[in-house]
Formats: structure tokens, C-alpha cells, sequence
């Protein structure tokens, strides 16, 4: 079993829509939850991160832990066209030295 | 200044060249990173290297060989690439060791023939 699942997509979308992004993960120790967008061509650029359980919020976007169901979301309001990139969500393991990613989703918002 | 510049953008080499992929960073990071990237897969960690010690090494093969000459440098040698090495190649850094926040540069699209 991976640390991490993400559902790798390809999603698509209409403008203005709300996007859910989701992932699970194994190992009930991990702490730090981060999202991470990536553009065609571009390195990896961090988003959001959570630490433990419970929600945060910037602009448009919200990031959700769920520890009892191990559960981690990202959710776009009024998603835009800008917001076609891929999607990886992240957790810290290993003494905190790696980054364990998901297999990223592929989102695709269209005008 | 939040920049991981990454030289060179592109590089094409074959099986028996010698080449170096370099990364720097200037935000007093301490911890810096090497991943490779496959297409439309994840980052993978090759290296981890903590006040320019070597503090993780992903049981990489030996033909890629990771330095850090300062805190604002690293570099990965490569010999006798495989084809299968082809690949983004991105550096990373973070404030300190553990820091769940990570900053990448654009990386390397190395093609190995």
C-alpha cells in the first residue's frame, strides 16, 4: 500500500466551478498535510499546508485534514482557467527529511 | 528573493558523457534537495542534504553523485547515464531540515541517448 493515494485524474472542469481534490494516507503519524501545484513545465510550488486536523482557508481555496478517516482535501471556489496546473498532495515522513507525494491530479478548468 | 534557479534548462548526453546538472539558492537555506520526475508521475527524493552534510541518500545508483561545495550550492554529477535516467531533474530547498516548506526550481528535462 502506497503512504499516499491520490486519484491521478485527468479532471475537467467549467469555469467557475468548485473543484474537490482528494487523498488518503497510511500511516496515522503523519502530521504535516501540504497541497502542491505544479505547471506544465514548472517545479512544484506549495499552496497550503495543515498541520494535524481541522481546516485553513486562503482566498479560494480550503485545505481539509481529516486524521480520523485519514483523509486529506483541497477545494477550489470559483475555479479559473489559471487554475489548470496538477495537484500533488504531500505529507513530511521519515524524521521530517521527506516529502512523501501522492501521484498528483491533472485539472483542466475551461472557459 | 524565493528563487531556486536551476542550470541547465535542457540537456541531452549520451551513455559514456560526464555532465553536471547545478542548483542555487540564496534565502540561507540549509536544507537542500534533489528529485527526479518522470512524466506525469510525482517527485521522486534522490538526496537530501542537511548543512551541507549528506543526510539522506535514496539508495540511488552510484552513477549519479550528489556535492554541496557551500550552503547556496549543489550539484549532481552524472556518469554513464541509462536511458531509463531520462527525466525533470529539480532541486529544492527549505529553511532547515524537517521544514515542511520546500521551494523548486524549474529543473533539468535531461534526455539521455
Amino acid at each position: 500500500q502506497k503512504e499516499v493515494e491520490q486519484d491521478p485524474g485527468p479532471l475537467s472542469v467549467p469555469e467557475g466551478a468548485i473543484v474537490s481534490l482528494n487523498c488518503t494516507y497510511s500511516n496515522s503519524a503523519f502530521q504535516y498535510f501540504m497541497w502542491y501545484r505544479q505547471y506544465s513545465r514548472k517545479g512544484p510550488e506549495l499552496l497550503m499546508y495543515t498541520y494535524s486536523s481541522g481546516n485553513k482557508e486562503d482566498g479560494r481555496f480550503t485545505a481539509q485534514v481529516d486524521k480520523s478517516s485519514k483523509y486529506i482535501s483541497l477545494f477550489i471556489r470559483d475555479s479559473q482557467p489559471s487554475d489548470s496546473a496538477t495537484y500533488l498532495c504531500a505529507t513530511l515522513s521519515g524524521g521530517y527529511n521527506k516529502l512523501i507525494f501522492g501521484a498528483g491530479t491533472r485539472l483542466a478548468v475551461h472557459p | 528573493d524565493t528563487e531556486v534557479t536551476q542550470t541547465p534548462k535542457h540537456l541531452v548526453m549520451g551513455m559514456t558523457n560526464k555532465k553536471s546538472l547545478k542548483c542555487e539558492q540564496h534565502m540561507g537555506h540549509r536544507a537542500m534537495y534533489w528529485y527526479k520526475q518522470k512524466a506525469k508521475k510525482p517527485p521522486e527524493l534522490m538526496f537530501v542534504y542537511s548543512y551541507e552534510k549528506l543526510s539522506i541518500n535514496e539508495s540511488v545508483p552510484s552513477r549519479f553523485s550528489p556535492e554541496c561545495p557551500n550552503s547556496s550550492l549543489l550539484n549532481l554529477h552524472l556518469h554513464a547515464l541509462q536511458p531509463e535516467d531520462s527525466a525533470l531533474y529539480l532541486c529544492a530547498s527549505s529553511q532547515g531540515p524537517g521544514n515542511y516548506e520546500q521551494y523548486f526550481g524549474p529543473g533539468t528535462r535531461l534526455t539521455v541517448t
